[in-house]
């Protein structure tokens, strides 16, 4: 199938704890993105990696991919109770069309 | 900052109505994209759209399903007859270019099928 697969499905972690998500594939990709979306509302960009890059920061945010292993993830540093929300592994399909996978479902407590 | 607006938030619709949920794409954007989560599960693909024609459709978006940009600012989609089954959260994005992959999406549209 096209869609990434993450894992954990869900993860509770401290407030000040880092959160890691990885994201597995079996397609060739032109780029990998990683999206958010709190309580089934709104979905946010977060950050987008291309296949020949294999790292990238935004902020709080690392992203890494190993087009080799077909994997990425997603590190959240010194995590907030605000970013607890659904972090989805996006693959990016024929007409430029989003293909989500399930999530992995983060609570940050406090 | 510019952002893809939707609307109705909510909408509660009997069985066999038409609806129709609208979006204001961000301006300058040339690719429009309809996607739905049904309670629970993942973003699905609807239809994709681009120089006033869809691109492409799923198989989801069958022929109660259609989608218009009717004045070059809102884009809408209209489900002609409702089944219970199309109970979801229904979300828009826009994407500026080809070059740019980046999808920027509304905060959704809630339809209850009754």
């Amino acid at each position: 199938s096209q869609q990434g697969e993450e894992d954990p499905q869900a993860l509770s972690i401290q407030e000040g704890e880092n959160a890691t998500m990885n994201c597995s594939y079996k397609t060739s990709i032109n780029n990998l993105q990683w999206y958010r979306q709190n309580s089934g509302r709104g979905l946010v960009h977060l950050i987008l990696i291309r296949s020949n890059e294999r790292e990238k920061h935004s902020g709080r945010l690392r992203v890494t991919l190993d087009t080799s292993k077909k994997s990425s993830s997603l590190l959240i540093t010194a995590s907030r109770a605000a970013d607890t929300a659904s972090y989805f592994c996006v693959l990016r399909g024929s007409s430029y069309k989003l293909i989500f996978g399930s999530g992995t479902r983060l609570l940050v407590r406090p | 900052e510019p952002e893809v607006t939707q609307t109705p938030s909510h909408q509660v619709t009997q069985m066999g109505q038409e609806v129709i949920l609208r979006c204001v794409p961000i301006s300058n954007h040339l690719y429009f994209y309809w996607y739905r989560q049904i309670l629970g599960q993942k973003v699905e693909f609807l239809v994709s759209f681009y120089n006033n024609e869809i691109s492409e459709k799923s198989e989801i978006f069958d022929d109660q399903f259609s989608v218009e940009r009717p004045d070059g600012s809102n884009f809408t989609l209209k489900i002609r007859s409702t089944k219970l089954e199309d109970s979801a959260m229904y979300f828009c994005a826009s994407m500026p270019s080809s070059g740019q992959e980046t999808q920027y999406f509304g905060p959704g549209t809630r339809l209850l099928v009754l």
